[in-house]
C-alpha cells in the first residue's frame, strides 16, 4: 500500500516557471525522500530531508517538511524541459532502507 | 563508480513459469532493496537484503523470494507467475552507513502472457 499521496497529480508548466508538487503522508517517518523518474526508467534520487529539519536546499530545488501536517513540498525552481519526468516522494519509518512511496506526480516542461 | 545493474532489462514470460531477476550494487554497497511498480498501485516495497540475509519483507506473497551472495548481488525470484506480476522490478542499494540514500538501477520490465 502507498503511504500518502501527491498532489498535483500531473503537471503542465511553461520553460523558466517554477513547479510546486505536494506530499502527503499518514504515519510518523524517520526520512522523507523525494526521486525523479524518466520514462518508466529508474529512480534518480533528488534530495533527502529528516524529521527533525523544516527545510532543505540542493542547487535549483527547494523541499519543506511539516511534519504536524505530515505533508512536504518540493519546489523546483526556472523548471528546463530536462525537468520532465514523474516525482515521487518516498518515506521511510524505521528502516531507510524500506521506502513507502507516494503515487506520484507527472511533470511536463514545455520548451 | 559503476551504478545498479539488473539483468535482463526486460523479460517475457506466460502464466504458470518462473522467472529470475538479477541485481548487482554498487561496489561497496551491501544493502539491496527490491521494488515492484505497476500502474495500478505503484511502486511497492518487496525485501531487503544484508549480509546475505533479509532484513524486512513487505507485503508479497510467498511466490515472490530471494537471496543475496557473499558479493552482495541479489537475485528475486517469482514463481507461478500471474498476470498481475507484469510489472518494472526496480533494485536498489546503499551503504550500511554514512547515507540513507537509495541508488536505483534501470529496472527489469517484466511481461506475463
Amino acid at each position: 500500500s502507498q503511504q500518502g499521496e501527491e498532489d498535483p497529480q500531473a503537471l503542465s508548466i511553461q520553460e523558466g516557471e517554477n513547479a510546486t508538487m505536494n506530499c502527503s503522508y499518514k504515519t510518523s517517518i524517520n526520512n522523507l525522500q523525494w526521486y525523479r523518474q524518466n520514462s518508466g526508467r529508474g529512480l534518480v534520487h533528488l534530495i533527502l530531508i529528516r524529521s527533525n529539519e523544516r527545510e532543505k536546499h540542493s542547487g535549483r530545488l527547494r523541499v519543506t517538511l511539516d511534519t504536524s501536517k505530515k505533508s512536504s513540498s518540493l519546489l523546483i525552481t526556472a523548471s528546463r524541459a530536462a525537468d520532465t519526468a514523474s516525482y515521487f516522494c518516498a518515506t521511510d519509518t524505521g528502516s531507510a532502507r524500506q521506502l513507502t512511496f507516494g503515487s506520484g506526480t507527472q511533470l511536463t516542461v514545455l520548451p | 563508480k559503476a551504478g545498479v545493474t539488473q539483468t535482463p532489462r526486460y523479460l517475457i514470460k506466460t502464466r504458470g513459469q518462473q522467472v529470475t531477476l538479477s541485481c548487482s550494487p554498487i561496489s561497496g554497497h551491501r544493502s539491496v532493496s527490491w521494488y515492484q511498480q505497476t500502474p495500478g498501485q505503484g511502486l511497492q516495497f518487496l525485501f531487503e537484503y544484508f549480509s546475505e540475509t533479509q532484513r524486512n519483507k513487505g507485503n508479497f506473497p510467498g511466490r515472490f523470494s530471494g537471496r543475496q551472495f557473499s558479493n552482495s548481488r541479489s537475485e528475486m525470484n517469482v514463481s507461478t507467475l500471474e498476470l498481475g506480476d507484469s510489472a518494472l522490478y526496480l533494485c536498489a542499494s546503499s551503504p550500511e552507513r554514512g547515507t540513507d540514500t537509495q541508488y536505483f538501477g534501470p529496472g527489469t520490465r517484466l511481461t506475463v502472457l
